[in-house]
């Protein structure tokens, strides 16, 4: 089943921080993050793995609860580079699979 | 990271005919997956595409309609048969290498 991902959108100021959840209904062994620009290929961001740790990338980390099957990526300082839908994927199959499940995104627009 | 080529970029199919998407890898990678995103939509796992075996098809999606060869290590094709309009999408295939995936830049098919 598709993960639930929210906000579906955000407008932020140059600045501000923002937060993306993303909860499943399936047991989840990973979760990933991506970011896709307009006509462009999703970008990897994360990969998050059964055991509960956060992880960071600069200024965009990420946390996954495996008992509430719910990750969440944290932006702060926020860039107009940042502007793009955000997708997780999630695996409830195994551990190195990366037979993912999207949710439907969100997609965030950083304004000057 | 891996960089991946896609073949066509874009491509204009009357219904009925059908269309083989290219993906070529610059390493070796064990699995290629590919993906279905309709225009402002998630993406969806069409099938896992493993050298030396027949693909892996998600619920949905059938060998007869989406044929794929997996030659090598480093290349795969995604056929897309007998095209109605409900066809039209932008396939990416994707690979894993480590703990990262990467995306093609995705085929924008539009059937008419």
């Amino acid at each position: 089943q598709q993960p639930v991902q929210s906000p579906q959108a955000v407008i932020l100021r140059e600045g501000e921080d923002a937060v993306i959840n993303c909860s499943s209904s399936k047991a989840l062994y990973s979760v990933h993050w991506y970011r896709q620009k307009h006509g462009e290929a999703p970008v990897f961001l994360m990969i998050l793995l059964k055991g509960g740790e956060q992880k960071g990338h600069e200024k965009i980390s990420a946390s996954f609860n495996e008992k509430k099957q719910q990750s969440s990526l944290y932006l702060t300082a926020s860039q107009l580079s940042y502007s793009g839908t955000y997708f997780c994927g999630t695996d409830s199959t195994g551990a190195g699979s990366y037979q993912l499940t999207f949710g439907k995104g969100t997609k965030l627009s950083v304004i000057p | 990271s891996a960089v991946i080529s896609q073949k066509p970029s874009r491509d204009i199919c009357q219904r009925g005919t059908s269309l083989t998407i290219q993906c070529q890898v610059d390493s070796q990678v064990t699995m290629m997956f590919w993906y279905r995103q309709q225009p402002g939509q998630s993406l969806t796992l069409i099938a896992t595409a493993n050298q030396g075996s027949e693909a892996t098809y998600e619920s949905g999606f059938v060998i007869d309609k989406f044929p794929i060869s997996r030659p090598n290590l480093t290349f795969s094709t995604l056929t897309v048969s007998n095209m109605s309009p409900e066809d039209s999408s932008i396939y990416l295939c994707s690979v894993a290498q480590g703990s990262e995936a990467f995306f093609g830049q995705g085929t924008r098919l539009t059937v008419v």
